[in-house]
């Protein structure tokens, strides 16, 4: 089993401000790295995934980087607003198939 | 865009009897169906991996003969949890491939509780 791990478990923050959490994974045999967005009741939303080194992705106010030598992402979104509310799960496949998700990160966003 | 039904979302049963959970992909094709369990506090943990038409393929530690799956077309794939007790009290989800625009699509998950 491989090891993925995702900090902070939660976090809360004002409406407006930016905020970022780390998706940590083995760097060795890297395939990809993807990010989801889970809500409460709903099926969790593909954000990114990312394959190369240094690549940095952005989806409005959500970008992520990715860092494959050192076995790390971020994932940031700024100008947090109430509807960014929900869960990040990162996944790690090393072969392409099978995902190792992290435990998620909790966000909630204060109005 | 591709969508995976999720069915129950919530079910509650008594110790020792079965429960059938459903994925269906509503407008593509999964061939490749992969099921997952989270208990509290926990990361989403792969159970099995099934191909229409042939056995599933089950994770070290996962019962064969209690989480029964089926994957008989390309639409549709259950998940039966037979003889169900307390300790398989925990969230359900399913994740076919074959659609979305990262090529795997969530369903929404089932929450079974056993009393």
């Amino acid at each position: 089993i491989l090891n993925v791990e995702q900090s902070p478990q939660s976090l809360h923050v004002q409406e407006g401000d930016s905020t970022n959490f780390t998706c940590s994974f083995p760097s060795s045999n890297f395939y990809a790295l993807h990010w989801y967005r889970w809500e409460t009741a709903k099926s969790p939303e593909a954000l990114f995934v990312m394959t190369l080194n240094g690549d940095e992705k952005k989806k409005g106010r959500i970008s992520a980087t990715l860092n494959t030598k050192e076995g790390y992402s971020y994932l940031y979104i700024k100008g947090s607003q109430p509807e960014d509310s929900a869960t990040y799960l990162c996944a790690f496949p090393p072969t392409g198939n099978q995902f190792y998700f992290g435990t998620g990160t909790s966000l909630t966003v204060i109005p | 865009g591709a969508v995976v039904s999720q069915h129950p979302s919530r079910v509650i049963c008594k110790s020792g009897t079965s429960v059938k959970i459903e994925c269906r992909s509503l407008d593509f094709q999964a061939t490749t169906m992969f099921w997952y369990r989270q208990f509290p506090k926990q990361s989403l943990m792969l159970m099995a991996t099934s191909n229409e038409g042939s056995k599933a393929t089950y994770e070290q530690g996962v019962e064969k003969d209690k989480f029964l799956i089926n994957h008989a077309s390309l639409t549709l794939s259950t998940l039966t949890v037979t003889s169900a007790h307390p300790e398989d009290s925990s969230f359900y989800i399913c994740s076919a491939s074959g659609g979305g625009q990262y090529g795997y699509t969530f369903g929404s998950g089932t929450r079974l509780t056993v009393v």
